[in-house]
């Protein structure tokens, strides 16, 4: 079975500084990937995704990731975070065979001081 | 469009009773999910459904059961809550075909707890 691993679990950063949210799976095909949000007290939303094409993908508010095949990685990045960026981040990977379903991490908690 | 829309927002159960959060979703998706998220544990995938009339089981389905006998609606049935049900109960839906992806869209969220 596929996995899906973010590495940072908590990451506290002072606004302004650069941001780079890692994100690994295990799968060999292909794959989709996403990155959602989480604000405090509400639902997850789409950042951004790849689906095919350019392995760098740019998202909402700034934000962008790459996807690295060899590495088998999908970090999330952003130059300049704002105190508004304090959410929960979530990778997800969705495979090319099996029942498409996405795969999620267990999420980042990003905290930014003003 | 409403999106996914969830009922109720808060609960609270006593052990053993039971309930049913709801789910529904006015975006004529075909898949729909349903995820439990525990603090620092990331999404679980408890049921999913690829259409009306089809369900399977995700990562955590035990202690729960679904249905989908529209393509709008896709409640979680909790016959006997236990405290591990604790949590936040997420409903999600997307489109899908074999050309493209489209992402998930998630509902509000129910909160849930049993004491």
């Amino acid at each position: 079975a596929q996995s899906v691993s973010q590495h940072n679990h908590h990451v506290i950063l002072s606004e302004a500084a650069s941001l780079e949210l890692g994100c690994n799976y295990s799968y060999g095909g292909t794959v989709n990937l996403f990155w959602y949000v989480q604000y405090p007290g509400q639902h997850l939303q789409l950042l951004l995704k790849y689906f095919s094409g350019d392995p760098l993908v740019k998202g909402i508010k700034g934000f962008e990731a790459e996807f690295i095949k060899s590495k088998f990685s999908f970090n999330l990045r952003k130059p300049s975070v704002q105190w508004s960026d304090t959410a929960e981040y979530f990778c997800a990977v969705r495979t090319s065979g099996g029942s498409y379903i996405p795969t999620f991490g267990r999420g980042t908690s990003l905290i930014v001081h003003p | 469009n409403a999106g996914v829309t969830q009922t109720p927002k808060f609960r609270i159960l006593k052990i053993g009773q039971s309930m049913t959060l709801q789910c529904t979703q006015d975006m004529n998706h075909n898949y729909m999910y349903w995820y439990r998220q525990d603090p620092g544990m990331g999404l679980k995938l408890i049921y999913y459904s690829v259409g009306a009339g089809i369900t399977d089981k995700g990562e955590v389905p035990n202690g729960y059961n679904v249905s989908r006998s529209t393509t709008e609606d896709f409640p979680l049935r909790l016959e006997l809550a236990a405290p591990s049900q604790t949590s936040v109960y997420f409903c999600a839906s997307s489109d899908w075909d074999r050309s493209s992806y489209n992402e998930q869209f998630f509902g509000p969220g129910t909160r849930l707890t049993v004491l």
